[in-house]
C-alpha cells in the first residue's frame, strides 16, 4: 500500500507570494492532517480535514487555509508568505478522524523555504 | 492546551546498550500517547502508541511505559542497534481540537 505523498519536495518562494501543497493520503484514509515543523517550534498541529470538512484547527494565523476533494486529497494554501514560514510542512492520514486518536502516518513533507 | 516535555534532547548510547526517554505531559484529559522516529529527510514514522487504559506496552526492542498518576510516559529501546539513530517525539492527545501536541524531539546517537 502506498505511504502518504506530499508534492512537491522542496519549494523556494519569496516574501509576499502565496503557495499551495498537495497531499494524497494512504488509500482508504479519510482524514489528513497538516503539521508545521520548524526547528525553533518543533512539531506544530494546523489543521485536520475529514469528509472535506475542517474538524479542528490549531493556532496559526488566517494565512494559513486548506482544502479537502472528495477523494481524500487535500491541500493547504499559505498566502502573503513571511520568512517565519519557512518551514518543513507535514502531512499526516488516518483511517478516521484524528479526535477518536487514531494513528497516524505521516508523508516527507514539502521543504518551504521564504527568501 | 497540552504541553509535552521531552527528556533528554540528545542522548549518545553505546551500541548494544539500552536507551531511555522520557516525556511529561500537562492535560490530565490525554489518553493517546504515540511515539515517532524521524530520520533524516523523512516525516516521522510511528514506532509505537499506548492508550491510557493501559501501563505498558512493547513490541520487540521498544517498549513504552505510562504513569497517568504522574502524567509521564517513557520510551525504552533495548540492545541498540546503528539504525537506532534519529530524532524520537512523544506526543500526546485527549482527541480534542488540538491534534497531536509533541515534545522537542530527542537526538538518538548510537556509537559504534
Amino acid at each position: 500500500k502506498a505511504g502518504v505523498t506530499q508534492t512537491p519536495r522542496y519549494l523556494i518562494k519569496t516574501r509576499g507570494q502565496q503557495v499551495t501543497l498537495s497531499c494524497s493520503p494512504i488509500s482508504g484514509h479519510r482524514s489528513v492532517s497538516w503539521y508545521q515543523q520548524t526547528p525553533g517550534q518543533g512539531l506544530q498541529f494546523l489543521f485536520e480535514y475529514f469528509s472535506e470538512t475542517q474538524r479542528n484547527k490549531g493556532n496559526f494565523p488566517g494565512r494559513f487555509s486548506g482544502r479537502q476533494f472528495s477523494n481524500s486529497r487535500s491541500e493547504m494554501n499559505v498566502s502573503t508568505l513571511e520568512l517565519g514560514d519557512s518551514a518543513l510542512y507535514l502531512c499526516a492520514s488516518s483511517l478516521l478522524t484524528a479526535a477518536t486518536n487514531e494513528k497516524l502516518f505521516f508523508g516527507s513533507g514539502t521543504q518551504l523555504s521564504v527568501l | 492546551g497540552e504541553n509535552v516535555e521531552q527528556h533528554p534532547s540528545t542522548l549518545s548510547v553505546q551500541e548494544g546498550d539500552s536507551a531511555v526517554i522520557k516525556c511529561t505531559y500537562s492535560d490530565s484529559a490525554s489518553n493517546y500517547f504515540p511515539w515517532y522516529k524521524q530520520e533524516l529527510g523523512k516525516g516521522p514514522q510511528l514506532i509505537i502508541d499506548i492508550r491510557s487504559n493501559v501501563g505498558e506496552k512493547k513490541d520487540q526492542r521498544i517498549a513504552v511505559t505510562l504513569n497517568k498518576t504522574a502524567k509521564h510516559f517513557s520510551l525504552h529501546i533495548t540492545e541498540t542497534q546503528p539504525e537506532d539513530s534519529a530524532v524520537y517525539f512523544c506526543a500526546a492527545t485527549g482527541g480534542g481540537a488540538d491534534g497531536l501536541t509533541f515534545g522537542k524531539g530527542t537526538h538518538l546517537i548510537i556509537q559504534p
